[in-house]
């Protein structure tokens, strides 16, 4: 699976829009980008994936560049509840595996 | 729906001792993956069960087993435990068994502590 980079902390203020960013220089063209996060002391929790269009859906917007080196989760409102380690992964959709390769990813700070 | 249910929650052993896991998936879940999460070395990919049958497995030695049943309940096991294998350890169903399926439904985790 390909690598990824995140920067290890971010903060919103709450009612702001969260952008956090991921490279992922080395995809592969089968390669899907998925999003999870994880709240302090619970299981990860699924957001967002997509290939190379831009997607969205009820918790957030993902983006991927044209040339899918780097992608952008999007949080359009934060909320104190946002706040959590956020996970972007990407792997390849046809191992016909269901498992998933974490890294260190971002803590988002959400404040008042 | 019940989500990913795991028990025990919280458990404290000795080294030597060993230790089961279990985790209930998603009803219709086929499939059931195990990782390992501490502070140093993140999560980690312990092994992954699909109609029974184990179907991929992380690097970690051999006195991390699992299995699963024909209701797609699985267990782990960790036999002659050592400090390093304080953790918490955390099960995710998938509907079927598939990367594109895009979600795997993570449970709350079992937290492991050994002495």
């Amino acid at each position: 699976d390909a690598k990824t980079t995140q920067p290890p902390s971010m903060d919103c203020a709450e009612g702001r829009a969260a952008n956090l960013p991921c490279n992922h220089s080395t995809i592969s063209g089968n390669e899907y980008v998925y999003w999870y996060r994880q709240i302090h002391s619970q299981g990860p929790q699924y957001i967002i994936h997509g290939l190379k269009n831009n997607e969205t859906n009820e918790m957030a917007s993902l983006i991927i560049t044209e040339d899918r080196k780097s992608s952008t989760l999007i949080l359009p409102h934060a909320t104190l509840r946002d706040t959590a380690v956020y996970y972007c992964i990407v792997s390849a959709s046809n191992s016909g595996y269901s498992t998933l390769t974490f890294g260190k990813g971002t803590m988002l700070l959400v404040s008042p | 729906k019940a989500g990913v249910t795991q028990t025990p929650r919280y458990l404290i052993k000795t080294r030597g001792q060993q230790v089961t896991l279990s985790c209930s998936p998603i009803s219709g879940h086929r499939s059931v993956s195990w990782y390992q999460q501490t502070p140093g070395q993140g999560l980690q990919f312990l092994f992954e069960y699909f109609s029974e049958t184990q179907r991929n497995k992380g690097n970690f030695p051999g006195r991390f087993s699992g299995r699963q049943f024909s209701n797609s309940r699985s267990e782990m096991n960790v036999s002659t435990l050592e400090l390093g294998d304080s953790a918490l350890y955390l099960c995710a169903s998938s509907p079927r068994g598939g990367l594109n399926t895009g979600e795997l439904f993570f449970g709350e985790g079992s937290r492991l502590t050994v002495l």
